[in-house]
């Protein structure tokens, strides 16, 4: 099975600093990657998917960014942070179709302050 | 009509009861269901995938009615460590794309 590192685990962050989280997949290769965000006491809400190295889908508008630099290599980023950002950040990575079990990195918990 | 809809609860059960969780889709082309487990501040973990037959792993039972466009999950003999969040999670067909459920809470109570 995928293992996804996930970094930093915590972080406490002033509004309008910048923003990098970063998640390695082991195990796999040319997995699909996926960027979720769970606020306190809310449900999962998927902010960015990628297919293959430099695409890049976006489900929510935003101030924040994603990059996939390798194939394994997934980073989330934002240039200036806004208190609404805070949330618990999760990497997660499947293979093939929708259809498959996605696997998810330990998160990630940014505050926002 | 949400994508996936989830009881937030919370379901307050004691140890030894049966408890069970429905969850609706509203994509009829859905192929793949599943249910995750999320304790508390830790990501979500594969409890359990759902299949057409229906299936079953230990005090772990998972059901899918197309017609209806839900799917289930049935506990039986709670035991405390079973507290926790379960999300149900329903692909969309054709892409990448999965949904997670809002969750529903379970406290198991001694």
């Amino acid at each position: 099975s995928q293992t996804i590192h996930q970094w930093p685990a915590t972080l406490v962050q002033p509004v309008g600093s910048p923003l990098s989280l970063e998640c390695t997949v082991e195990g796999t290769s040319n997995p699909n990657l996926y960027w979720y965000r769970q606020a306190a006491g809310r449900g999962l809400q998927l902010l960015f998917y990628s297919v293959g190295i430099g695409q890049i889908s976006s489900e929510v508008p935003q101030n924040l960014s994603a990059s996939r630099p390798q194939d394994r290599q997934f980073i989330l980023s934002s240039k200036k942070l806004l208190l609404s950002d805070s949330g618990f950040y999760l990497c997660a990575s499947s293979e093939g179709y929708s259809g498959n079990t996605i696997y998810f990195g330990e998160g990630s918990w940014l505050t926002v302050v | 009509r949400k994508e996936v809809e989830q009881d937030p609860g919370p379901f307050n059960v004691p140890e030894g009861a049966t408890v069970a969780f429905n969850c609706t889709y509203s994509n009829s082309a859905s192929q793949s269901f599943f249910w995750y487990r999320q304790d508390c501040r830790k990501e979500p973990k594969l409890l359990m995938s759902v299949y057409s037959s229906g299936n079953e792993d230990g005090r772990f039972t998972a059901q899918l009615n197309r017609a209806s466009q839900y799917i289930s999950l049935l506990i039986r003999d709670s035991k405390l460590s079973d507290s926790a969040t379960y999300l149900c999670v329903v692909n969309i067909p054709g892409g990448f794309k999965t949904i997670f459920g809002a969750g529903t809470r379970l406290f198991v109570k001694a």
